[in-house]
């Protein structure tokens, strides 16, 4: 298995433009969480799904963010327009389901660092 | 709320030397605790995690950690620690009856020297 995918690793862009992650979820896991990392925050759960649907958005910080999962293999996070304060590495995180979720761990992805000029 | 703790921004150990990166946590209810790491430039993995049961874990890289409910602490451990032990550790909890949202701890950067 490749594990959590994300593209770009890295993104470069200026103020007011528009940002698009994507995570490929390891195939069969369930959940699919997508987190923000900064030094001054560390690491913060911005929004999960469960199979598809989204749980729970409240880390997402303001309306600038949003995120989609079209299907059990694809998410995107979008930044619109993006601010400098966005600058982070985020990463995007899946976990399988079965008897009670909330033992089974979470396999991450790489990450994608952006920065915002 | 639910909340976990890493006291420690920083861990210096020798090397060959144990090492212990401390956790604590406040979970209504029976807690479930992790710990991962995270190496440069990547995304964090898994090392062990308390669900139920035995007091101590064992997990990858010889690592193990202990849960004491009295203390509501659950301690990262190794008996002898590597320089290849340098990274970001992270502890998380949540509990039964939650869906899977963890609530990470700040973090606390291991550093092993030779």
């Amino acid at each position: 298995d490749a594990g959590v995918i994300q593209s770009p690793r890295h993104e470069v862009t200026e103020m007011g433009q528009e940002v698009t992650l994507r995570c490929k979820p390891i195939s069969g896991h369930d959940y699919l969480f997508w987190y923000r990392q900064t030094m001054m925050r560390g690491l913060e759960l911005l929004i999960y799904f469960n199979n598809n649907v989204p749980i729970d958005d409240s880390g997402m910080p303001e309306d600038r963010f949003s995120a989609k999962m079209p299907n059990a293999s694809f998410s995107t996070l979008k930044i619109q327009p993006s601010e400098p304060r966005d600058s982070a590495v985020y990463f995007c995180a899946s976990s399988p389901s079965g008897g009670a979720l909330s033992y089974n761990e979470q396999f991450f992805g790489p990450g994608t660092r952006l920065t915002v000029l | 709320a639910q909340s976990v703790a890493q006291p420690e921004d920083q861990v210096n150990v020798a090397e060959g030397n144990p090492l212990t990166v401390k956790c604590t946590y406040s979970v209504s209810g029976n807690p479930y605790l992790f710990w991962y790491v995270q190496y440069p430039n990547r995304g964090l993995q898994f090392l062990l995690k308390y669900i139920t049961g035995d007091n101590l874990v064992k997990g990858s890289y010889g690592f193990e950690a202990e849960f004491n409910k009295s203390q509501t602490s659950f301690h990262l451990k190794k008996p002898s620690a590597l320089v290849s032990d340098s990274a970001l550790y992270f502890c998380a909890s949540t509990r039964s009856g939650n869906t899977g949202k963890l609530i990470f701890g700040q973090g606390t950067t291991l550093q092993v020297k030779p």
